[in-house]
Parts: structure tokens; C-alpha cells; sequence
């Protein structure tokens, strides 16, 4: 199994709710990752798991709250969001050894914020 | 601080034809390369890359060496298919145990039959 699999694949939300998006992988993988990204842009690092521990946090505003519950999952929940953070919501997977050996991202959660 | 700069695009190509995508970089140190592929409405995977000066990444059809004297990392393929249409990111780490990779702005790619 090398697949990150995100669930939902769309979600839209208004901005007083609050909902969450997840990531499953089985390859073993002890570092995990969310990245947002708008439309014809590159996506950008918002947070990293290392061993089920968060290790990076890109400054990302409060209203996004990731937890690693196990070595195989990721949320991230969502809450009082605003229409600008529409966007694709990537998770990606990697050796925390050499994370960026290979980084295996899923197909991403596409996220309107109403 | 360390940066990525391809070019933009769109790109449209014919069938068979020649790809070059240019990428160059600013860095400290010794950083890894990589090209990463966008499908349609897919995350991104890796298509190739390199961890030193003079290694040349391949997958695909597609081809990338590292040039340090030049400080870039074109991409290229000999005869595209339709199937190749996507978008293209160049990406850089500072380091193996870096978890932060800096993308360019990506190159959206259109092959047409």
C-alpha cells in the first residue's frame, strides 16, 4: 500500500461550523504533513509530524488545529474559518530519517469556505 | 533565504515534441532537487530528483541534472504524450533532514494529439 488517503475530497463549510479533515497512511511513515494550496500556486507547508510529536508549525493561525492521534492518522480540524482559506488541503507522508527522500502526498481535501 | 524560480508557463506542446522546462535556484550549502508532477485534480508526486552536484534524476521519459556551476535543474523530455499534460514544480531542501521544501511556481503543461 503506498497511497495517502484524505477524506473528504470536497467539503464546504460556512464559517461558524466546525469540521474536521483527515489522512490515513500504512506505509509506515513516521512523519506526516499539511499543506494548503490555492489555485495555481504551490502548495505551502503549514505543519509537520515527526513521530507523532509536532515538529514544525508555520505560523499557521489558530483556527487551524492538526493532532496526530496514531502513526497512521492525521486531522486537521477546522474551525471558525474564513472565504480566504479556500483552498486544497494536501497531506503527504515520508521517513521522518530523510523526509524529503520522497514525500507521498495524497489526492487532497478541496475546502469552500461560504 | 533559499528559493526556487521556473518558468511560469502555460506551455502547450504537440504530441512528440520537445519539453524543457527551466528551473534555477538560490541556496546555502548543498541542497537536493527534485520535480514534483501535479495530475488533474491529483496531489503531487514525485517524478525525479537529485542529491548532489552532477546527478541526473530520471523517470518517465524525463530528465534532470544538477548543475551547480549554473545553480539549476531543467527539466526535459524528449517526446511528450498527451498523458503528460500536468503541472510541474521544482522544489528544493536545504538538507536530507530538512522537512521544508521550497516550490517553484509551477508550469502547467499542455500536450495536445
Amino acid at each position: 500500500d503506498t497511497e495517502v488517503t484524505q477524506t473528504p475530497k470536497h467539503l464546504v463549510m460556512g464559517m461558524t461550523n466546525k469540521k474536521s479533515l483527515k489522512c490515513e497512511q500504512h506505509m509506515g511513515h513516521r512523519a506526516m504533513y499539511w499543506y494548503k494550496q490555492k489555485a495555481k500556486k504551490p502548495p505551502e507547508l503549514m505543519f509537520v509530524y515527526s513521530y507523532e510529536k509536532l515538529s514544525i508549525n508555520e505560523s499557521v493561525r489558530s483556527r487551524f488545529s492538526p493532532e496526530c492521534p496514531n502513526s497512521s492518522l492525521l486531522n486537521l480540524h477546522l474551525h471558525a474559518l474564513q472565504p480566504e482559506d479556500s483552498a486544497l488541503y494536501l497531506c503527504a507522508s515520508s521517513q521522518p530519517g530523510q523526509p524529503n527522500e520522497k514525500l507521498f502526498f495524497g489526492s487532497g481535501t478541496q475546502l469552500s469556505v461560504l | 533565504g533559499d528559493s526556487v524560480t521556473q518558468m511560469e508557463g502555460p506551455v502547450t506542446l504537440s504530441e512528440e515534441a520537445f519539453l524543457t522546462i527551466n528551473c534555477t535556484y538560490t541556496a546555502t550549502g548543498y541542497p537536493s532537487l527534485f520535480w514534483y508532477v501535479q495530475y488533474p485534480g491529483e496531489g503531487l508526486q514525485l517524478l525525479l530528483k537529485a542529491t548532489k552536484a552532477d546527478d541526473k534524476g530520471s523517470n518517465k521519459g524525463f530528465e534532470a541534472t544538477y548543475r551547480k556551476e549554473t545553480t539549476s535543474f531543467h527539466l526535459e523530455k524528449g517526446s511528450v504524450q498527451v498523458s503528460d499534460s500536468a503541472v510541474y514544480f521544482c522544489a528544493l531542501s536545504a538538507g536530507s533532514n530538512d522537512y521544508k521544501l521550497s516550490f517553484g511556481a509551477g508550469t502547467t503543461v499542455t500536450v495536445r494529439a
